[in-house]
Formats: structure tokens, sequence, C-alpha cells
């Protein structure tokens, strides 16, 4: 069965720093999303991408977050100037259409020192 | 305020038991449900999902079940099994445009064998 697969599995970065966390969503899908979720806690929406644009993204998203499809199969997120409290899972999600079932990773537990 | 959220921190069952997870929403607008499985170190994985037009859909030993007018959904588990042992997400999405989801905070389910 396709899945969705994200790497590395773990990162640690140094505050401040730069981080791309990558995903290759499952082939035939046409929407893609980027959740968060803090250790403990419950999963966040931070920004949906559809037909190379943001469609919509929360109040997390903020100037520092940004996200690419640089080729026909990776979808990525980049945090330009990471803090300590970008530390959490990110998960990458991705749906056929928008009104599907979204399918999930298994995640890139960030770790910020 | 508008939320998901369920009813329960934890739940434990006798394994063959059945299980009812349940979850409360307050935004009127949710079309769409979906309930989601994590296991630990795990995306959440997808297990079934409702449209607001309907108020019970079965899968493979599961039942969701939605109440609208009193905005409330479950998730019954026959014959639990102690692959069943998770942490358990229900998450709404809201009407129109959106595809974004908002997840509850999680219920776990402990399976006694």
């Amino acid at each position: 069965e396709p899945e969705v697969t994200q790497t590395p599995s773990h990162q640690v970065t140094q505050m401040g720093q730069e981080v791309i966390l990558r995903c290759v969503p499952i082939s035939n899908h046409l929407y893609f999303y980027w959740y968060r979720q803090i250790l403990g806690q419950k999963v966040e929406f931070l920004v949906s991408f559809y037909n190379n644009e943001i469609s919509e993204k929360s109040e997390i998203f903020d100037d520092q977050f940004s996200v690419e499809r640089p080729d026909g199969s990776n979808f990525t997120l980049k945090i330009r100037s990471t803090k300590l409290e970008d530390s959490a899972m990110y998960f990458c999600a991705s749906s056929r259409e928008a009104d599907q079932p979204q399918h999930f990773g298994d995640g890139t537990r960030l770790s910020i020192l | 305020g508008e939320s998901v959220g369920l009813h329960l921190p934890t739940l434990s069952v006798q394994e063959g038991d059945n299980s009812i997870i349940n979850c409360a929403y307050s935004n009127s607008a949710s079309d769409y449900f979906i309930w989601y499985k994590q296991e630990s170190g795990k995306g959440p994985q997808f297990i079934i999902d409702i449209r607001s037009n309907m108020d019970k859909r079965q899968g493979q030993r599961v039942t969701v079940l939605l109440n609208k007018t009193v905005k409330h959904l479950s998730l019954q588990i026959a014959a639990t099994q102690p692959g069943d042992s998770a942490v358990y997400f229900c998450a709404e999405r809201r009407g129109g445009a959106n595809s974004k989801l908002t997840f509850g905070k999680g219920i776990t389910l402990s399976v006694r064998p």
C-alpha cells in the first residue's frame, strides 16, 4: 500500500540554524500538508499546499516557515532560524482531494538545542 | 470557542470486549470527521471517516457514529485486540474550501490480556 515517507526520522539542530524536513507524499495525491505535535499534545495544523501554492496556513506558520515542492515527488518544510519551541514531531500528510482522508507519514522528530 | 475534544483521557478494556471512544465537537459547520490511531513512534493512521450527511459508517471491526444534534462522534471497536492499543484522535474538517484538520487531544486505549 502506498505511504507517505519522511526523512530524516530525527533531526538535531542548534538554535538559530536552518532546517529542512523532507517528505514524499503518495504519488497520485494532489493536496499536501504539514502538521506538528509537541510531546504529549495534540496534532496541530501548520500549512496546506495545492497546485504549487499555499492554500491555508495557521498562525504558527510565520515568516520563519516555508514550504516547497521542488520536483514532482518531494514536499519540504523549511524553518529558517530555529527556536527552542520549534522542537516537536513534524508530520507530513497528503490526500487525493481536499475532502478525502489525509494520510500521514511517521514524522520527523526535530530537537533544537 | 471552537474545539474538538475527547471526553476521557484513558480507556482500559479487556481483550475481546468492545471499546467505545467518544469525541465532542463544537463547530456546527464541520462536515467531515476522521478517526486516527497513533502508535508509539508513528504517525496518525487513518481508521475511518464519516461525512455530516451520514450518521453511521462501518468498517472492519470499527463503526463510527455521528450525532449532529449534540455534536458527538464515537468510535466503536468490536472484539478489541492487543494490537488496538494506541492513542486515538478524532479530527474535524470544516466545510467549504478548507481542507485542514483540527484534532482532538487524544485518548489512550489500553487492552488488558
